[in-house]
């Protein structure tokens, strides 16, 4: 089973600001298997990004992803108030078919 | 658009069998697309439980397995989710979602239903 390891587990940063998360992954990961998702306070969970580089339907541009591999990137460009939430990666692996997600990284207001 | 609603008791007692039922509408549950189950434990963050097809095939997490039994019924455009011999740490909000357009990642979601295991 992959492991899917995010960090930082909380980053601050102010509205404007670049944020750039990580997700690493304890094997390596096909990339059309690979997505990201926001989830804010009592809601469930947004696809952002899958395959992961392609914006889901609706998503702003300032999101975007990145990475191969074990190494994926989802990065904010300017963030906006509405963006701070928690952010999960999740792959798909076929031995056994199953989704894995990482333990998320909470972007907090600084 | 699609839409799912998930619905079931909120309190089950320890030993007990959760089930919850997710309703299906703006599209039929027959279109080709795994449907899945998604828990998260207070706090916590998000555990895959299964999925299912229309045909009936099924795939679920190796580490709830022996526990877990997710169906479909097509004439009401739903599928469902029994767990088993339930404990406390079962207690958590439980979503269902669908697989996306792309394949491998979930586009839609139920609001999610929080369930707590207590006597």
């Amino acid at each position: 089973e992959i492991v899917l390891t995010q960090s930082p587990g909380t980053l601050s940063l102010s509205p404007g600001e670049r944020a750039t998360l990580s997700c690493r992954a304890s094997q390596s990961v096909t990339s059309s298997y690979l997505a990201w998702y926001q989830q804010k306070p009592g809601q469930a969970p947004r696809l952002l990004i899958y395959g992961a580089s392609s914006r889901a339907t609706g998503i702003p541009d300032r999101f975007s992803g990145s990475g191969s591999g074990t190494d994926f990137t989802l990065t904010i460009s300017r963030l906006e108030p509405e963006d701070f939430a928690v952010y999960y990666c999740q792959q798909y692996g076929r031995s056994p078919p199953m989704y894995t997600f990482g333990q998320g990284t909470k972007l907090e207001i600084k | 658009q699609v839409q799912l609603q998930e619905s079931g008791p909120g309190l089950v007692k320890p030993s007990g069998t959760l089930s919850l039922t997710c309703a299906v509408s703006g599209g039929s549950i027959t279109n080709n697309k795994w449907w899945m189950w998604v828990r998260q434990s207070p706090g916590k963050g998000l555990e895959w439980i299964g999925e299912i097809f229309h045909s009936g095939s099924t795939n679920y997490n190796p580490s709830l397995k022996s526990r877990v039994t997710i169906s479909v019924d097509k004439s009401k455009n739903q599928f469902s989710l029994n767990l088993s011999s339930v404990t406390a740490a079962d207690t958590a909000v439980y979503y269902c979602a669908r697989d996306s357009e792309a394949g491998y990642s979930l586009d839609y979601w139920g609001q999610g239903t929080l369930v707590t295991v207590s006597s």
